[in-house]
């Protein structure tokens, strides 16, 4: 049983550009959870999603940053015009439909911004 | 301050000594979970304990949970080189008797295990 996949590992843009990465969840899993690592500090909460359904996104900062997951395929963070302050390492989390389930982290995607 | 702070920040201890890690939180939780992530790599789930238990084991993992007191300890036994690495206590907040679902992190504690 595959874990959480998450792609690409490394995403490098420059300024302005737009980043999108991937998450693919565990099978089985329907629920799923955007973190964001900057260097040396915890883990901040970006956004929580079902399939085609956002249930929380009081994470999220308000303005180039937007989450999916569609009914097919796996779900995506979207981050448009890049800043470098983007410059940190996003990780996806899943869980099992319901409360209270752990949550199993993918490798995390590595950004970038030059 | 923040939900979920650990303590110590940085822990350095020998081979074969046991390790203490403790937590604290400030909201009513549905559960609370203990991760490690070595450098630069994802997150590994150890064990997830629930409000209603005060104590869980798995392996040379035992851990925690005072909801009186909101703190929780992770105790590694028999340290192991291997060990070394960050781990963080994550908690599934409470709101109206149900859970929000999302974790909240701290700032985590380096162990670091010398052979």
């Amino acid at each position: 049983n595959a874990g959480v996949m998450q792609n690409p590992r490394h995403l490098v843009r420059r300024r302005g550009q737009e980043a999108r990465l991937r998450c693919s969840p565990m099978k089985g899993h329907s629920h799923v959870y955007w973190y964001r690592q900057l260097p040396e500090e915890g883990l901040k909460f970006m956004v929580y999603l079902q399939k085609e359904n956002i249930i929380d996104e009081s994470g999220m900062p308000k303005e180039r940053f937007s989450a999916e997951f569609p009914k097919e395929g796996p779900s995506i963070l979207r981050i448009q015009q890049v800043v470098r302050g983007d410059s940190a390492a996003y990780f996806c989390a899943s869980s099992l439909p319901g409360q209270g389930y752990e949550q199993y982290f993918g490798p995390g995607t590595r950004l970038t911004v030059t | 301050s923040q939900q979920g702070e650990e303590d110590p920040q940085a822990l350095s201890i020998q081979e074969g000594e046991n390790a203490t890690m403790n937590c604290s939180y400030k909201t009513s939780i549905n559960n609370l979970q203990w991760y490690r992530q070595n450098s630069g790599r994802g997150l590994v789930h150890l064990i997830l304990i629930r409000s209603n238990e005060r104590e869980k084991h798995s392996g040379r993992l035992r851990v925690t949970l005072d909801t009186s007191k909101k703190s929780s300890s992770l105790l590694i036994t028999a340290s192991r080189a291997a060990d070394t690495a960050s781990y963080f206590c994550a908690t599934d907040a409470l709101g109206g008797g149900t859970s929000y679902g999302k974790l909240t992190f701290g700032q985590g504690t380096i162990l670091t295990v010398h052979p």
